[in-house]
């Protein structure tokens, strides 16, 4: 059971180049999530899809551009990469859900990106 | 969506119960409390989740106050390998069907001491 695929794992970029993270889930859930984390802080929303064909902005979207490519696919676009950029990036899924029987978010196991 | 409030960090001893608070004093009839843990920088994991009634697992257990403006995950007899991040966030569940959107804050960094 892979749960949530994140690729790649790391990656070193230089200012201004693009590059798009993928994620992907197995679990045929609904909404779709991505976070990035820096050094001492939560997590933050950049992007979401609720459902496939949806897309809708986070907390901190300036930068980035999401594309919802099927239910199971989600990637985050980074047109031109800044240092400010330089984060850890996790990807999420979850289900609409109702009752307890949900576990909420599904995280993968994030992809590391230096800007420099 | 409610916000929560937790301590930056806690100490706890090996073999000892590590009590974590947590305070979500606007949440709504709606929402479930929810706990997950980050080890390292790996992606969050889920540990456990309630709506209002005390819930127990495998991992830990969880009291909800009656009022449900806070509540307190449990780890029974902590470890070395529970030295991690905890979040406490609430997630609402919308009976059409809605999406979750949910800020994670800071959490609480839990050291287990030897």
């Amino acid at each position: 059971n892979a749960g949530v695929t994140q690729t790649p794992k790391f990656q070193v970029l230089k200012t201004g180049q693009s590059m798009t993270l993928q994620c992907a889930q197995d679990m045929n859930h609904n909404s779709m999530y991505w976070y990035r984390q820096d050094p001492g802080m939560g997590l933050r929303l950049i992007y979401y899809s609720a459902s496939e064909g949806t897309t809708d902005k986070g907390e901190v979207p300036n930068g980035y551009n999401v594309s919802r490519l099927n239910k199971r696919e989600f990637s985050l676009r980074l047109e031109s990469a800044a240092p400010s950029q330089t984060s850890v990036y996790f990807c999420a899924s979850s289900e609409r859900g109702q009752g307890v029987a949900n576990y909420g978010y599904t995280f993968g196991s994030g992809t590391r990106l230096t800007v420099v | 969506d409610a916000k929560t409030t937790q301590p930056p960090s806690m100490d706890c001893a090996e073999g000892r119960a590590a009590n974590l608070p947590c305070n979500h004093s606007t949440i709504s009839g709606n929402e479930y409390v929810y706990w997950y843990r980050q080890i390292h920088s790996q992606g969050p994991q889920y540990i456990i989740h309630g709506l209002k009634n005390n819930e127990t697992n495998e991992m830990a257990s969880l009291i909800i106050t009656e009022d449900r403006k806070s509540s307190t995950l449990i780890l029974p007899h902590a470890t070395l390998r529970d030295t991690a991040v905890y979040y406490c966030i609430v997630i609402s569940y919308m009976n059409s069907g809605g999406y979750q959107k949910v800020t994670f804050g800071t959490g609480t960094k839990l050291q287990v001491i030897p």
